[in-house]
């Protein structure tokens, strides 16, 4: 596909289960993005890699939170024992030039 | 302090009005500003990139910039119903990091 593709689209966990939700970017993009959106907010920064590093993870909100990128292509956010405060969209975006993002279509994550 | 900040709205126009939507920031040595729309339910998308004192215009958007006031701000002329979504103010101080504000909710209403 030619966008960035986010999976999965919707995704219902009980309290303390773990998750992970993965980003396939654009074909090429060397940097990847993960921002979190909860219902009526704009996206709050996660993390970024560049290819495969992980060159920024201060916005991880706890140790709960663990990305992953290891062949700087697909990317994985996990969450363990998930919390219901965690509930919200998982957005990934990717760039060529860190100018202009191409978001996905996110994840929308309920915890129970 | 947050890096941005934008009146949330709701801020109603009339279609074929001019809507104004404003963004202030802290980071004095950012670089790069963008307007990012959101239909609801949906991903954010890039309509304005500014980098420079001035304006932008792109159709019917225009982007100011007033980096001594640390202000970004887009106007809409002709406002859509097509228009109406929520817009995202985003700036990009250090290169690994797109600092967004809450957004603004618009209505154009027919």
């Amino acid at each position: 596909g030619a966008g960035v593709s986010q999976s999965p689209r919707y995704k219902v966990a009980k309290r303390g289960q773990d998750v992970a939700l993965r980003c396939d970017p654009i074909s090429g993009h060397v940097s990847l993005f993960w921002y979190q959106q909860a219902l009526g907010q704009g996206p709050e920064f996660l993390t970024y890699f560049q290819n495969e590093a992980q060159l920024d993870k201060s916005g991880l909100p706890s140790d709960r939170f663990f990305a992953e990128r290891p062949e700087g292509s697909v990317s994985t956010l996990k969450i363990q024992r998930t919390q219901q405060e965690d509930s919200a969209v998982y957005l990934c975006a990717s760039s060529t030039s860190n100018e202009k993002l191409f978001f996905g279509s996110g994840t929308q994550l309920s915890v129970l | 302090q947050k890096e941005v900040e934008q009146n949330s709205g709701p801020l109603s126009v009339p279609e074929g009005a001019i809507a104004s939507l404003n963004c202030t920031y802290s980071d004095r040595g950012s670089q790069s500003f963008f307007w990012y729309r959101q239909y609801s339910g949906k991903s954010p998308e890039l309509i304005m990139s500014i980098y420079s004192n001035g304006d932008k215009e792109d159709g019917r958007f225009t982007a100011q910039l007033n980096k001594a006031s640390q202000y970004v701000s887009l106007l809409i002329r002709d406002s859509q119903p097509s228009d109406s979504a929520t817009y995202l103010c985003a700036v990009n101080p250090t290169g690994n990091q797109f600092y967004f504000g809450t957004g603004t909710s618009l209505t154009v209403i027919p």
